[in-house]
């Protein structure tokens, strides 16, 4: 059983373009979290939720929005795709709030064309 | 703001080497976390440290607060070590505001 899934696992879209990927984790943690990973491999916190509070918003554009349905789900909508939004998303979850998650999954690859 | 380095940027190793990769912090934190990124781009969170030292196997991982540094060591390296090692540090930015910052990484190749 996977412990955190991400879907999709590659998300090919063009510009302006309203997309979500979905974060689900089986573990009954209850915070999870959204990272990106720019080209250059760079890890970047974009959001924290615990128990359906968010925590931590970094400076990310309001495009992005985090949904978290119940405990188990995180998932991450962005609106007006833009070309500087290619990136690798990943999300986590843990056990309070780690800053890092405990477990991670697979990754999105997100390609704005 | 909070300066993340980790040194070195790559190291390459031959099977069987004790490898160490390093990570200094400017500001003083609440905790240090070392994650692992294999080839295929999957993330393992390796350790959660505040003080002293924690041991997993052939990892360690080793902070001294007072000088703003943490150490990850491997003991007997295997190729399937090689990796990027990212640090990511998490620090109290004013009041009860947490924030979080990650080193840009090391990329680790063992050899057989």
């Amino acid at each position: 059983d996977t412990a955190v899934s991400q879907t999709p696992k590659y998300l090919v879209t063009q510009m302006g373009n309203d997309k979500s990927i979905k974060c689900e984790q089986n573990l009954g943690h209850d915070t999870m979290y959204w990272y990106k990973q720019d080209s250059k491999k760079f890890l970047k916190i974009m959001f924290s939720y615990n128990n359906k509070e968010l925590i931590i918003n970094e400076t990310v554009p309001n495009r992005f929005s985090p949904k978290s349905p119940d405990k188990a789900h995180l998932n991450l909508h962005i609106n007006s795709l833009e070309l500087g939004d290619s990136a690798v998303y990943f999300c986590a979850s843990s056990h309070g709030w780690l800053g890092v998650g405990a477990f991670f999954g697979q990754g999105t690859r997100l390609t704005v064309v | 703001k909070n300066e993340v380095e980790q040194s070195p940027q790559n190291l390459t190793a031959q099977e069987g080497e004790f490898i160490t990769i390093n990570c200094s912090y400017s500001v003083g934190i609440s905790a240090l976390h070392w994650l692992q990124q294999h080839p295929g781009g999957g993330i393992v969170s390796l350790f959660m440290l505040s003080s002293g030292k924690k041991k997993h196997g052939r990892l360690i991982a080793t902070i001294n607060i007072q000088e703003k540094h943490s150490s990850l060591h491997i003991t007997a390296s295997h190729p399937r070590d090689s990796a990027v090692y990212i640090c990511a540090v998490r620090w109290n930015s004013g009041g009860s505001n947490y924030k979080l910052t990650f080193g840009k990484g090391t990329l680790l190749t063992v050899n057989p």
